[in-house]
């Protein structure tokens, strides 16, 4: 379930269960998201991106879904494995102009139980 | 060359020290970031340079000191740090604007 605070939203599932980690952004005028994954004591590494323009990436066994009319994303991840337990960030960009800046989604802890 | 590298790995300091972190890429990448990430926290922006120029300053400390020699290397100098911004810090790279960010491993600064 969900917590909010100084604490992870957590995600706990079985090894070969599918995974569905939610994210909601809050900047209707972005057009670029992307989602990362950070094991610990590692910087983050990059997973899946989607622009805009689409609803649906699919990457390998990974699935983002976006929702631009509630301003949800959404990663699946299939069959999901050990090595698949970390934290992961959604970040939004506004793209056009100057404007480099993500901002990050507070992230949510997947843990895969063998 | 696929990869941002950072070093120190770990660093500790004291609150009257000078130190400087160090982030290089080799991917003709042309913006460079610094990020801060706290425990269980997402990175929060610091700094952005786009073709070796101070783009974006998130309103840091002065204490926190970016340098941009050339397109591949990026250093973030610090001088009279707190106990507070210890804190894993994290560069990374982009090709061009709103383009996925490469992030390096990481510089693990405790400050005493």
């Amino acid at each position: 379930g969900e917590s909010v605070g100084l604490h992870l939203p957590t995600l706990s599932v079985q090894e070969g269960d599918n995974s569905i980690i939610n994210c909601a952004y809050s900047n209707s005028a972005s057009d670029y998201f992307i989602w990362y994954k950070q094991e610990s004591g590692k910087g983050p590494q990059f997973i899946i991106d989607i622009r805009s323009n689409m609803d649906k990436r699919q990457g390998q066994r990974v699935t983002v879904l976006l929702n631009k009319t509630v301003k949800h994303l959404s990663l699946q991840i299939a069959a999901t494995q050990p090595g698949d337990s970390a934290v992961y960030f959604c970040a939004e960009n506004k793209s056009g102009g100057s404007n480099y800046k993500l901002t990050f989604g507070k992230g949510t802890l997947l843990t895969v139980n063998p | 060359d696929t990869e941002v590298t950072q070093t120190p790995k770990h660093l500790v300091m004291g609150m009257t020290n000078k130190k400087s972190l160090k982030c290089e890429q080799h991917m003709g990448h042309r913006a460079m970031y610094w990020y801060k990430q706290k425990a269980k926290k997402p990175p929060e922006l610091m700094f952005v340079y786009s073709y070796e120029k101070l783009s974006i300053n998130e309103s840091v400390p002065s204490r926190f000191s970016p340098e941009c020699p050339n397109s591949s290397l990026l250093n973030l100098h610090l001088h009279a740090l707190q106990p507070e911004d210890s804190a894993l810090y994290l560069c990374a790279s982009s090709s061009g604007l709103a383009l996925e960010q490469f992030f390096g491993p990481g510089t693990r600064l405790t400050v005493l």
